[in-house]
C-alpha cells in the first residue's frame, strides 16, 4: 500500500535555528499537508498545498514558516527561526483529490533546545 | 476556531463492549467526515468515513452514524477489542483542509 515518507523521525535543534523537515507524497497525489501535534494535544491543521503554492494556512502557519516542493517527488516544510514552542509531532499527508482520501506520514517529532 | 468538537476526551470499556464517541460541527459546507485512528508515536490512520448523503456506514466492527440536522456524528466500535486501545479523532473536511477534533483515548480492558 503506497505510503506517504517524512524525514527524519526525530530532529532535536537549538532554539533559533532553521530546521527543514521532509515529506514524500504519494506518487499520484496532488494535493499535499502539513499538521502539527503538541504532545498530547489534537492534530492542528498549518497549510495544504496545491498547483505549487499555497492553498490555505491557518493563523499558526506565521513567516517563520514556508513550504515548497523542490522538485516532483519532495515536499518541504521550513521553520526559519525555531521556538521552544515549536516543539511537536509534525504530520504531511497527501491525496488526490482536495475533500478526503488524506493519507498521513508517521510524523517528524522536532524537539526545540 | 473550533470546527468539530469530539467527547469524551477519556473512555474505558470492557472486552467485548461498545465504544461510543461523538462529534458535532456547525460549518453545513462540510462534506466528508472520517474517523482517525491514532497509535502513540504513529501518524493518524484512516479509519472509517461517511458523506451526508447517507446515514449509516457500516465496516467491519466499525460503524459511524450520522445526523445531518442535528449535525452530529459519532463512532461506534463493536465488540471491543485490547487492540483498539488508541486515540481516536474525528475530522471535518471541506475544500482543501481537514480539522480534527481533540481526540478520545480508548482503553478497552481485557
Amino acid at each position: 500500500e503506497p505510503e506517504v515518507t517524512q524525514t527524519p523521525s526525530h530532529q532535536v535543534t537549538q532554539m533559533g535555528q532553521e530546521v527543514i523537515l521532509r515529506c514524500v507524497p504519494i506518487s499520484n497525489h496532488l494535493y499535499f499537508y502539513w499538521y502539527r501535534q503538541i504532545l498530547g494535544q489534537k492534530v492542528e491543521f498549518l497549510v495544504s498545498f496545491y498547483n505549487n503554492e499555497i492553498s490555505e494556512k491557518s493563523e499558526i502557519f506565521d513567516d517563520q514558516f514556508s513550504v515548497e516542493r523542490p522538485d516532483g517527488s519532495n515536499f518541504t516544510l521550513k521553520i526559519r527561526s525555531t521556538k521552544l514552542e515549536d516543539s511537536a509531532m509534525y504530520f504531511c499527508a497527501s491525496n488526490r483529490e482536495g475533500n478526503y482520501g488524506y493519507t498521513f506520514g508517521s510524523g517528524t517529532r522536532l524537539t526545540v533546545v | 476556531q473550533q470546527q468539530v468538537k469530539q467527547s469524551p476526551q477519556s473512555l474505558i470499556v470492557q472486552k467485548g463492549g461498545i465504544s461510543i464517541i461523538n462529534c458535532a460541527y456547525e460549518n453545513t459546507a462540510f462534506d466528508y467526515f472520517p474517523w482517525y485512528q491514532q497509535f502513540p508515536g504513529k501518524g493518524p490512520a484512516l479509519l472509517i468515513a461517511i458523506r451526508p448523503d447517507v446515514s449509516e456506514k457500516k465496516e467491519g466492527r466499525f460503524t459511524i452514524s450520522f445526523n445531518k440536522s442535528a449535525k452530529q456524528f459519532s463512532l461506534h466500535i463493536m465488540d471491543s477489542q485490547p487492540g483498539d486501545s488508541a486515540t481516536y479523532f474525528c475530522a471535518v473536511s471541506g475544500a482543501n483542509n481537514l480539522f480534527f477534533g481533540t481526540g478520545t483515548r480508548l482503553t478497552v480492558i481485557p
